[in-house]
Protein backbone atom coordinates (compact mmCIF):
# COMPACT_ATOMS: atom_id res chain seq x y z
CA UNK A 1 0.00 0.00 0.00
CA UNK A 2 1.20 3.70 -0.86
CA UNK A 3 0.35 6.93 -0.13
CA UNK A 4 1.76 9.59 -1.92
CA UNK A 5 2.29 13.60 -0.85
CA UNK A 6 3.75 16.35 -3.03
CA UNK A 7 7.25 16.37 -2.59
CA UNK A 8 7.05 20.35 -1.84
CA UNK A 9 4.34 22.82 -0.99
CA UNK A 10 5.21 27.03 -1.02
CA UNK A 11 2.64 29.44 1.17
CA UNK A 12 2.66 33.21 2.10
CA UNK A 13 2.96 33.81 5.53
CA UNK A 14 -0.83 33.97 6.46
CA UNK A 15 -2.14 32.41 3.80
CA UNK A 16 -3.68 28.97 3.55
CA UNK A 17 -1.79 25.73 3.03
CA UNK A 18 -3.10 22.42 1.55
CA UNK A 19 -0.96 19.35 1.91
CA UNK A 20 -2.58 16.51 -0.31
CA UNK A 21 -2.37 12.68 0.30
CA UNK A 22 -3.61 9.75 -2.04
CA UNK A 23 -4.05 5.87 -1.42
CA UNK A 24 -6.57 3.77 -2.55
CA UNK A 25 -9.77 4.25 -0.57
CA UNK A 26 -7.84 6.34 1.56
CA UNK A 27 -10.77 7.83 2.80
CA UNK A 28 -12.31 5.27 6.28
CA UNK A 29 -8.66 5.09 7.12
CA UNK A 30 -8.17 7.23 9.77
CA UNK A 31 -5.27 9.28 8.37
CA UNK A 32 -2.85 11.15 10.62
CA UNK A 33 -0.51 13.56 10.04
CA UNK A 34 3.27 14.68 11.95
CA UNK A 35 4.96 17.25 11.20
CA UNK A 36 8.52 17.55 11.22
CA UNK A 37 11.02 20.42 11.84
CA UNK A 38 15.01 19.89 10.91
CA UNK A 39 16.48 17.80 13.83
CA UNK A 40 13.94 17.18 15.50
CA UNK A 41 11.24 14.06 16.13
CA UNK A 42 8.04 14.16 14.57
CA UNK A 43 5.57 15.41 16.12
CA UNK A 44 1.62 14.58 15.48
CA UNK A 45 -0.51 17.12 14.57
CA UNK A 46 -3.45 15.24 13.19
CA UNK A 47 -4.81 11.70 14.21
CA UNK A 48 -8.58 9.99 13.08
CA UNK A 49 -8.67 12.48 9.64
CA UNK A 50 -9.28 15.33 11.51
CA UNK A 51 -8.37 15.22 15.77
CA UNK A 52 -6.10 17.36 16.77
CA UNK A 53 -3.92 16.15 20.09
CA UNK A 54 -3.57 18.75 22.84
CA UNK A 55 -1.36 22.11 22.44
CA UNK A 56 -2.15 21.88 18.44
CA UNK A 57 -3.67 25.35 17.02
CA UNK A 58 -6.82 24.91 15.29
CA UNK A 59 -5.35 26.30 12.40
CA UNK A 60 -4.57 22.75 11.36
CA UNK A 61 -7.21 20.54 10.18
CA UNK A 62 -7.86 17.51 8.49
CA UNK A 63 -10.43 15.64 5.81
CA UNK A 64 -10.96 12.96 3.79
CA UNK A 65 -12.51 11.85 0.64
CA UNK A 66 -12.04 9.14 -1.47
CA UNK A 67 -8.78 8.71 -2.12
CA UNK A 68 -7.53 11.58 -1.11
CA UNK A 69 -6.47 12.98 2.75
CA UNK A 70 -5.60 16.68 3.12
CA UNK A 71 -4.40 18.91 5.63
CA UNK A 72 -5.07 22.68 5.82
CA UNK A 73 -2.98 24.78 7.35
CA UNK A 74 -5.06 28.21 8.00
CA UNK A 75 -2.87 31.46 8.86
CA UNK A 76 0.79 29.65 8.06
CA UNK A 77 3.08 31.39 9.98
CA UNK A 78 7.23 31.03 9.71
CA UNK A 79 6.79 28.15 12.06
CA UNK A 80 5.04 26.24 10.24
CA UNK A 81 7.95 25.18 7.76
CA UNK A 82 8.33 21.58 7.67
CA UNK A 83 8.31 18.48 6.41
CA UNK A 84 4.47 16.85 7.03
CA UNK A 85 3.89 13.07 6.29
CA UNK A 86 0.78 11.38 6.10
CA UNK A 87 0.36 8.23 7.54
CA UNK A 88 -2.72 5.13 7.67
CA UNK A 89 -3.21 1.62 7.96
CA UNK A 90 -3.15 -1.03 5.41
CA UNK A 91 -2.17 -4.23 7.34
CA UNK A 92 1.02 -2.26 9.00
CA UNK A 93 1.45 1.67 9.16
CA UNK A 94 2.53 3.05 6.31
CA UNK A 95 3.96 6.81 5.93
CA UNK A 96 3.47 8.99 2.57
CA UNK A 97 6.93 10.13 1.19
CA UNK A 98 6.38 13.46 2.97
CA UNK A 99 5.83 17.03 1.66
CA UNK A 100 8.20 20.15 2.35
CA UNK A 101 6.56 23.09 3.60
CA UNK A 102 7.84 26.42 2.82
CA UNK A 103 6.79 29.28 4.04
CA UNK A 104 7.84 32.20 1.56
CA UNK B 1 6.30 11.10 28.99
CA UNK B 2 9.48 11.01 27.63
CA UNK B 3 10.76 8.60 25.69
CA UNK B 4 14.69 7.52 25.01
CA UNK B 5 16.61 5.40 22.30
CA UNK B 6 19.90 4.26 23.30
CA UNK B 7 22.37 1.44 21.52
CA UNK B 8 25.23 1.44 19.62
CA UNK B 9 25.60 4.37 16.73
CA UNK B 10 27.63 1.93 14.95
CA UNK B 11 26.95 -2.02 13.53
CA UNK B 12 28.84 -3.83 11.08
CA UNK B 13 27.14 -5.48 8.41
CA UNK B 14 25.15 -8.98 8.82
CA UNK B 15 25.28 -8.11 12.73
CA UNK B 16 22.47 -7.33 14.63
CA UNK B 17 21.21 -4.07 15.64
CA UNK B 18 19.93 -3.52 19.09
CA UNK B 19 18.55 -0.64 20.81
CA UNK B 20 16.39 0.37 23.78
CA UNK B 21 13.47 2.64 24.78
CA UNK B 22 13.52 3.72 28.30
CA UNK B 23 10.09 5.62 29.24
CA UNK B 24 9.44 7.88 31.96
CA UNK B 25 6.53 9.94 33.20
CA UNK B 26 4.08 6.87 32.52
CA UNK B 27 3.81 3.87 33.82
CA UNK B 28 5.18 1.40 30.68
CA UNK B 29 2.68 -1.36 32.00
CA UNK B 30 -0.40 0.82 31.86
CA UNK B 31 -2.08 -1.21 29.36
CA UNK B 32 -3.09 2.20 27.61
CA UNK B 33 -0.59 2.02 24.98
CA UNK B 34 0.90 0.36 22.05
CA UNK B 35 5.16 1.02 22.15
CA UNK B 36 6.31 1.59 18.95
CA UNK B 37 9.52 1.69 16.73
CA UNK B 38 10.09 3.68 13.74
CA UNK B 39 13.17 4.10 11.49
CA UNK B 40 14.24 7.59 9.39
CA UNK B 41 15.97 6.58 6.27
CA UNK B 42 17.98 8.96 4.73
CA UNK B 43 16.80 11.48 2.19
CA UNK B 44 13.80 8.80 2.52
CA UNK B 45 10.54 8.82 4.50
CA UNK B 46 9.29 7.24 7.28
CA UNK B 47 9.01 2.88 8.25
CA UNK B 48 7.08 1.62 10.56
CA UNK B 49 8.77 -1.79 11.86
CA UNK B 50 6.06 -2.70 14.46
CA UNK B 51 4.62 -2.62 18.35
CA UNK B 52 4.58 -4.07 21.54
CA UNK B 53 1.94 -4.49 24.39
CA UNK B 54 3.00 -4.48 27.74
CA UNK B 55 1.75 -8.13 27.80
CA UNK B 56 4.39 -8.72 25.30
CA UNK B 57 2.49 -9.16 22.53
CA UNK B 58 4.04 -7.71 19.34
CA UNK B 59 2.61 -7.15 15.89
CA UNK B 60 5.83 -6.58 13.20
CA UNK B 61 5.26 -4.57 10.23
CA UNK B 62 5.19 -8.03 7.14
CA UNK B 63 8.49 -6.35 5.41
CA UNK B 64 10.43 -7.04 8.86
CA UNK B 65 8.75 -9.63 10.18
CA UNK B 66 11.73 -12.20 9.72
CA UNK B 67 14.18 -10.33 10.86
CA UNK B 68 12.91 -8.22 13.72
CA UNK B 69 12.25 -8.94 16.96
CA UNK B 70 10.79 -6.47 20.01
CA UNK B 71 11.14 -7.38 23.98
CA UNK B 72 9.57 -5.54 26.76
CA UNK B 73 10.78 -5.12 30.53
CA UNK B 74 8.02 -3.56 32.83
CA UNK B 75 10.39 -3.47 35.67
CA UNK B 76 12.65 -2.02 34.28
CA UNK B 77 10.53 0.55 32.09
CA UNK B 78 12.13 -0.17 29.14
CA UNK B 79 11.29 -2.13 25.32
CA UNK B 80 13.71 -3.18 22.66
CA UNK B 81 14.58 -3.44 19.57
CA UNK B 82 16.95 -6.28 17.68
CA UNK B 83 17.12 -6.21 14.01
CA UNK B 84 19.10 -8.83 12.45
CA UNK B 85 21.17 -9.35 9.79
CA UNK B 86 21.70 -5.80 8.97
CA UNK B 87 22.95 -3.73 5.48
CA UNK B 88 23.66 -0.43 4.48
CA UNK B 89 20.12 0.22 3.87
CA UNK B 90 19.02 -0.56 7.62
CA UNK B 91 21.30 2.87 8.43
CA UNK B 92 18.43 5.34 10.04
CA UNK B 93 17.24 7.32 12.68
CA UNK B 94 15.40 4.78 14.96
CA UNK B 95 12.29 6.64 17.11
CA UNK B 96 11.00 4.83 20.01
CA UNK B 97 7.40 6.07 19.98
CA UNK B 98 3.77 5.55 21.72
CA UNK B 99 0.29 5.52 20.69
CA UNK B 100 -2.99 4.69 22.23
CA UNK B 101 -4.43 1.23 22.29
CA UNK B 102 -7.22 0.35 19.98
CA UNK B 103 -7.50 -1.22 16.49
CA UNK B 104 -4.87 -1.01 14.55
CA UNK B 105 -6.67 0.69 11.62
CA UNK B 106 -6.83 3.55 14.02
CA UNK B 107 -3.21 3.63 14.69
CA UNK B 108 -1.20 6.56 15.32
CA UNK B 109 2.01 7.82 17.49
CA UNK B 110 1.32 10.56 19.68
CA UNK B 111 4.46 10.60 21.87
CA UNK B 112 8.23 10.16 20.02
CA UNK B 113 11.67 9.66 21.36
CA UNK B 114 14.33 12.56 20.12
CA UNK B 115 16.04 9.26 17.95
CA UNK B 116 19.35 7.56 17.23
CA UNK B 117 21.36 7.49 14.59
CA UNK B 118 22.69 4.02 13.76
CA UNK B 119 24.51 3.69 10.85
CA UNK B 120 25.79 0.18 9.26
CA UNK B 121 29.10 0.38 7.89
CA UNK B 122 32.39 -2.29 7.94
Amino acid sequence: YELTQPPSVSVSPGQTASIVCSGDELAGKFVSWYQQRPGQSPLLVLYEDNKRPSGIPDRFSGSASGNTATLTIRATQAMDEADYYCQAWDFSAVFGGGTKLTVL
Amino acid sequence: VQLQESGPGLVRPSQTLSLICTVSGDPISSGAHYWNWIRHLPGRGLEWLGHIYYSGTTFYNPAFRSRVTFSIDTSASHFSLSLESVTAADTAIYYCARGPTGPNFRLSFHDWGRGTLVTVSS
